[in-house]
């Protein structure tokens, strides 16, 4: 079993939309969650940071359930530059001082016109 | 300020040939980590220095090696390349080490191809 994994998509979606893009991960023992936002051939860049009392950020939403080990990204309004690949990405036990990022495979968004 | 920079941006290599990627931190950050990513995957983790020293190594053969230097600048070499080895090469700097995650500021990558 994959250590991250999501849906890879791709999810088609007009502009105005809300859409939600979910992950799982296998280590109860995990110590930090994130999503990062890579878009076509670039690297990736830090989203927003997840906690289990829910973050905000404008009109992104991220939720974190440690008891079904279960992330979440709720993105409102969707705009065109949204359009992306978002990428779940947990810290391993041990892993915190090495700083070493477990990602998924990612969740590849289009927000059409 | 000048972020992640890596060189090449682009390579081309054939089969059994040795490569050397290299990658400068962002100015203050001692920590170099090295992802590999295959398309249509996430980022692998393959490597991370802080102060010249490996403090983590991910599940990669003994062809891929790295150091760091005085400079807090990185190296990653791979030898005996494979097709499989066709990807892009992440490099991703921080401020040091910690237990709570320090933010990871990645680079543009260089794209390695072995033909």
């Amino acid at each position: 079993r994959k250590e991250v994994e999501q849906d890879p998509g791709p999810f088609n979606v007009p502009e105005g939309a809300t859409v939600a893009f979910n992950c799982t991960y296998s280590n109860s023992a995990s110590q930090s969650f994130f999503w990062y936002r890579q878009d076509c051939r670039k690297e990736p860049k830090l989203l927003m940071s997840v906690y289990s009392s829910g973050n905000e950020d404008g009109r992104f939403t991220a939720q974190l359930n440690r008891a079904s080990q279960y992330i979440s990204l709720l993105i409102r309004d969707s705009k065109l530059s949204d359009s992306a690949t978002y990428l779940c990405v947990v810290t391993l036990p041990g892993d915190g001082t090495a700083s070493k990022l477990t990602f998924g495979t990612g969740t590849r968004l289009q927000v059409t016109l | 300020d000048a972020g992640v920079t890596q060189s090449p941006t682009h390579l081309i290599k054939t089969r059994g040939q040795q490569v050397t990627l290299r990658c400068s931190p962002i100015s203050g950050h001692k920590s170099v980590s090295w992802y590999q990513q295959v398309l249509g995957q996430g980022p692998q983790f393959i490597f991370q220095y802080y102060e010249k020293e490996e403090r983590g190594r991910g599940n990669f053969p003994d062809r891929f090696s790295a150091r760091q230097f005085p400079n807090y600048s990185s190296e990653l070499n791979v030898n005996a390349l494979l097709l499989g080895d066709s990807a892009l090469y992440l490099c991703a700097s921080s401020t040091g080490l910690a237990i709570t995650y320090n933010e990871q500021f990645f680079g543009p990558g260089t794209r390695l191809t072995v033909l």
